[in-house]
């Protein structure tokens, strides 16, 4: 069951906040975040492991609610470097990583 | 030192034809992944490898065959090469199933 992730594209200018979505019908074990930037490979940010469990990266920090099948990125005073497309990836217990859709960020100078 | 590393990175091949894309990990990683990444950008796992073992057999066409001769190597085999098998096809690596995965630079297969 592959997760929904929203928005499907966002275009922010330099220094201003983001939030992208990732929600699931089926109770998860597990949220995976990475960025691909165009051209190249996905690239690790975080993992969520535990139900209300929040993470962070640099300035981009994450948030899971188990009970609600929830995960949501946060990129706060976002850089240029952040612009890319970034996939939610959900884990039910004992299954494989499934995939959103990805969200496209750009981000304007 | 490259971590995840996959050849060829272009792959142009014929309708029918069969090729091979090879991907090699230098990070003692126990587990490696095929993904197939579509021109939508869709990110679908293929297969997945721990120790050797086959754990994540998705529903691909069985001409698509992975082999992993040891822990540190994942090849994917394509047979009757289709039209609809043009995409990016990128390997991972993790320390073991649900860890960070390490994606490699990705091969480009084009079907003509």
């Amino acid at each position: 069951q592959q997760p929904v992730q929203s928005p499907q594209a966002v275009i922010l200018r330099e220094g201003e906040d983001a939030v992208i979505n990732c929600s699931s019908s089926k109770a998860l074990y597990s949220v995976h975040w990475y960025r691909q930037k165009h051209g190249e490979a996905p690239v690790f940010l975080m993992i969520l492991l535990k139900g209300g469990e929040q993470k962070g990266h640099e300035k981009i920090s994450a948030s899971f609610n188990e009970k609600k099948q929830q995960s949501s990125l946060y990129l706060t005073a976002s850089q240029l470097s952040y612009s890319g497309t970034y996939f939610c990836g959900t884990e039910r217990r004992d299954d494989k990583i499934i995939f959103g859709k990805g969200t496209r960020l750009h981000i304007l100078p | 030192d490259t971590a995840v590393s996959q050849t060829p990175k272009y792959l142009v091949t014929q309708m029918g034809n069969d090729k091979s894309i090879k991907c090699e990990q230098n990070l003692g990683h126990d587990t490696m992944y095929w993904y197939k990444q579509d021109s939508k950008k869709f990110l679908k796992i293929m297969f997945s490898y721990n120790n050797k073992e086959l754990i994540i057999n998705e529903t691909v066409p069985n001409r698509f065959s992975p082999k992993s001769p040891d822990k540190a190597h994942l090849n994917l085999h394509i047979n009757s090469l289709e039209l609809g098998d043009s995409a990016v096809y990128f390997c991972a690596s993790s320390q073991r199933l649900r860890s960070e995965q390490f994606f490699g630079p990705g091969t480009r297969l084009t079907v003509l």
